[in-house]
């Protein structure tokens, strides 16, 4: 499988407890998101990486949510003391630089399944 | 804030027929918009994209049309199948690497 891979696919935890999601892209992408989605809503960006470096955070995370993507492979996503308005899917997304998919001058991102998070 | 907009939640279109789901946006500063498409239980794929120079953009039975005066765009899907049904997601970005804003969604149900 050469696509975007998310583990854990779901998780269950009680309000208090932190998490930490993983995302594995596709190798050559350079560029990896973070996305959040809620029921009837769109994803609701959240940081992305070029490499292992973070170029946004969105002001509306807050600094129990952090983000990692050391070595420019894997990423992770960490939220801390979570709370039961942080029950969402997380979706990770990745996208190449250069290459195919880029001849329309569009960013194309190859989204993962998703992790969804119930926070009880 | 939200800057990009899908007023419609959903949309039920027979087979065979014209589904057409719209978009609107705020920031004038825009000049890449795309079109994902979602299942239950799989994150968006991708269906295609325009850039502000083009006011249209055709692949296969999808076409997005672009009006960046009205700060709106639509895609249409000619003929409708079934297998189309899904939640569709209108998005932008200001350059072709800045971050990409995703609207709130249509769901759109083909009706065989």
């Amino acid at each position: 499988d050469t696509g975007v891979s998310q583990d854990p696919r779901h998780k269950i935890t009680k309000r208090g407890q932190n998490v930490t999601f993983r995302c594995d892209p596709i190798s050559e992408h350079n560029r990896l998101y973070w996305y959040r989605q809620t029921l009837g809503q769109g994803p609701e960006f959240l940081t992305y990486f070029q490499n292992e470096a973070q170029l946004e955070k969105s002001r509306l995370l807050s600094d129990r949510f952090s983000a990692e993507r050391p070595k420019g492979s894997f990423s992770t996503l960490e939220i801390q003391r979570t709370e039961q308005g942080d029950s969402a899917m997380y979706l990770c997304a990745t996208e190449a630089l250069e290459g195919q998919g880029r001849g329309s001058g569009a960013n194309v991102l190859t989204f993962g399944a998703g992790s969804r998070l119930t926070v009880l | 804030d939200q800057q990009v907009k899908q007023n419609s939640p959903s949309l039920s279109v027979q087979e065979g027929r014209i589904s057409i789901l719209n978009c609107d946006y705020t920031n004038s500063m825009f000049d890449y918009f795309l079109w994902y498409k979602k299942y239950p239980a799989e994150g968006p794929t991708f269906l295609i994209s325009i850039s502000s120079i083009k006011d249209k953009n055709e692949d296969g039975r999808f076409t997005v049309f672009l009006n960046k005066s009205a700060k709106h765009l639509s895609l249409h899907i000619v003929p409708s199948q079934p297998g189309d049904s899904a939640v569709y997601f209108c998005a932008a970005s200001k350059t072709s690497y800045d971050k990409v804003i995703f609207g709130p969604g249509t769901s759109l149900s083909v009706i065989p």
